[in-house]
C-alpha cells in the first residue's frame, strides 16, 4: 500500500522482556517520527529521523528505549527489559521534509501489553 | 515546555447539534494542525492553519487559529453520527516534531 505500515500491529509480552516494533514509513518520505499514545491521551514524541540521521531523540523516556533507521527508509523502535508502564500505543509517522507545517502521516500503531 | 490544553476533554451530542472544541497554550506555534483519529486507527490530518487569524473550512468544519498563534478552533456544524471521533489539535513549535493536546472523544448520537 502508499501509506505508512507498522508490524506487528498488536504485541503482548511479559515484563523483562525486548520488543522491536517496525515502521514502513512512506516511499521518499525523509522525515520519520516515533510516538507514544497512553490510553485516552494524545500522542507524545519520542524520536525523530531525516534519512539515516536520528537528529532529536529527547522524548525517549529512559535509555531501554531505542530507534535505528540504518538505511534511511524502514525504522525499528526496541524497547529492552519491558515495564508495565511501557504499555500504549507506539506511532510511527512520515512526512517530506520542510519542518512542523508538512503534514505527517501516521501508521495505524503497534499496541504495545506489557504482562 | 509548550503544551496545548483542549476542551472540552469529552463531548456527547445530539445529531444535527453545533459544537465547538478549543486547543490553547500560552505559547507561539508557527503552525496548528488539526487530526482525527478512529479506534485502532492513527491519527488523520484534516487541516493546517499557519497565519495568524486563518480561517479554514472544511465541509462542515470551520478551523480558526487565533490572532497571536496560540489557540485554535474547531467549530462543527449539524454534527452527524459520522463525525464520532477523537480530534487532536497538535503544534509545532518551531521544530520538526508535533506537540499534541490530550484530545477531544466527540460522540454524535443519532
Amino acid at each position: 500500500g502508499a501509506g505508512v505500515s507498522q508490524s506487528p500491529r498488536y504485541k503482548v509480552a511479559k515484563r523483562g522482556q525486548d520488543v522491536a516494533l517496525r515502521c514502513d514509513p512512506i516511499s521518499g518520505h525523509v522525515s520519520l517520527f516515533w510516538y507514544q499514545q497512553a490510553l485516552g491521551q494524545g500522542p507524545e514524541f519520542l524520536t525523530y529521523f531525516q534519512n539515516e540521521a536520528q537528529l532529536d531523540k529527547s522524548g525517549l523516556p529512559s535509555d531501554r528505549f531505542f530507534a535505528e533507521r540504518p538505511e534511511g527508509s524502514v525504522s525499528t523502535l526496541k524497547i529492552q527489559r519491558t515495564q508495565q508502564e511501557d504499555s500504549a500505543v507506539y506511532l510511527c509517522a512520515s512526512s517530506v521534509p520542510g519542518g512542523g507545517n508538512q503534514p505527517q502521516h501516521f501508521g495505524d500503531g503497534t499496541r504495545l501489553s506489557i504482562l | 515546555t509548550q503544551l496545548l490544553e483542549q476542551s472540552p476533554q469529552f463531548l456527547s451530542i445530539q445529531e444535527g447539534e453545533n459544537l465547538t472544541v478549543y486547543c490553547n497554550s500560552s505559547s507561539v506555534f508557527s503552525s496548528l494542525q488539526w487530526y482525527r483519529q478512529e479506534p485502532g486507527e492513527g491519527p488523520v490530518l484534516l487541516v493546517t492553519v499557519v497565519t495568524g487569524g486563518e480561517v479554514k473550512k472544511l465541509k462542515r468544519l470551520t478551523f480558526q487559529f487565533g490572532d497571536a498563534r496560540k489557540d485554535s478552533s474547531l467549530h462543527i456544524t449539524a454534527a452527524q453520527p459520522g463525525d464520532t471521533g477523537l480530534y487532536l489539535c497538535a503544534g509545532a513549535p518551531g521544530a520538526q516534531k508535533l506537540v499534541f493536546g490530550q484530545g477531544t472523544r466527540l460522540t454524535i448520537n443519532p
